[in-house]
């Protein structure tokens, strides 16, 4: 199974940008890049995905290096609520579906 | 829409009870999972499973048994409770992944289990 590696911290200031990085060194072609955040006391939440190109949706932007060997998550204006840990992960289509978490990155922003 | 649901929410054991968690979810969804997530750590796969009849290993089984004999339900079974399996345990749910959706997983709330 393809691995991700994340910081295990960062911290931003409220309405700064937050650019939370991810690194999957061996990342196949089928794979897809998934975020997920965990707001405290409760259970993780999607927020984006994306194969090869940049996507953006209403919570977030991910960009994928030009290799797909990082990824970065992209929060435009970082605000109180965005504090939690943020996860990495890979998911590849049909595929075995052992989904793999890891410690993700803890952010905390700053008022 | 109920989604994932996790029962019960809060349970105490002592060393070497059983005892089993709960999750059903009302969506259909072929992919459905245990995490436990212990102080100030990230989530670790306990079991999983990709349909009805069909469950494999994650990366902690040891001590925990699953089985998935409908879609909507995956109980969670604790044989002989230890200290160690003290934790938060989330049930999460999906479609199977394929690129025409978003894979998205959906997690219940949590059961927060206490060993003593």
């Amino acid at each position: 199974d393809a691995k991700t590696t994340q910081p295990n911290s960062m911290e931003s200031n409220e309405e700064e940008p937050v650019h939370l990085p991810c690194n999957h060194s061996t990342i196949s072609g089928t794979d897809y890049i998934h975020w997920y955040r965990q707001l405290p006391s409760q259970g993780p939440e999607y927020v984006i995905h994306g194969l090869t190109s940049n996507v953006n949706n209403r919570m977030a932007s991910l960009a994928i290096a030009e290799d797909r060997k990082s990824s970065t998550l992209i929060l435009h204006r970082a605000t109180l609520r965005d504090a939690a840990v943020y996860y990495c992960i890979l998911r590849y289509e049909g595929g075995s579906e052992k989904l793999v978490f890891g410690k993700g990155t803890k952010l905390t922003v700053n008022p | 829409n109920a989604g994932v649901t996790q029962t019960p929410k809060f349970q105490v054991l002592k060393t070497g009870q059983s005892m089993t968690l709960q999750c059903a979810q009302d969506m259909n969804h072929e992919y459905m999972s245990w995490y436990r997530q212990d102080p100030g750590m990230g989530l670790r796969l306990i079991h999983y499973s990709v349909g009805a009849g069909i469950t494999d290993q994650g990366e902690v089984p040891n001590g925990y048994n699953v089985s998935r004999s409908t879609t909507e339900d995956f109980p969670l079974r604790l044989l002989s409770a230890a200290p160690s399996q003290t934790s938060v345990y989330f049930c999460a749910s999906s479609y199977r992944y394929r690129s025409t959706n978003t894979g998205e997983l959906f997690f219940g709330e949590g059961s927060r289990l206490t060993v003593l």
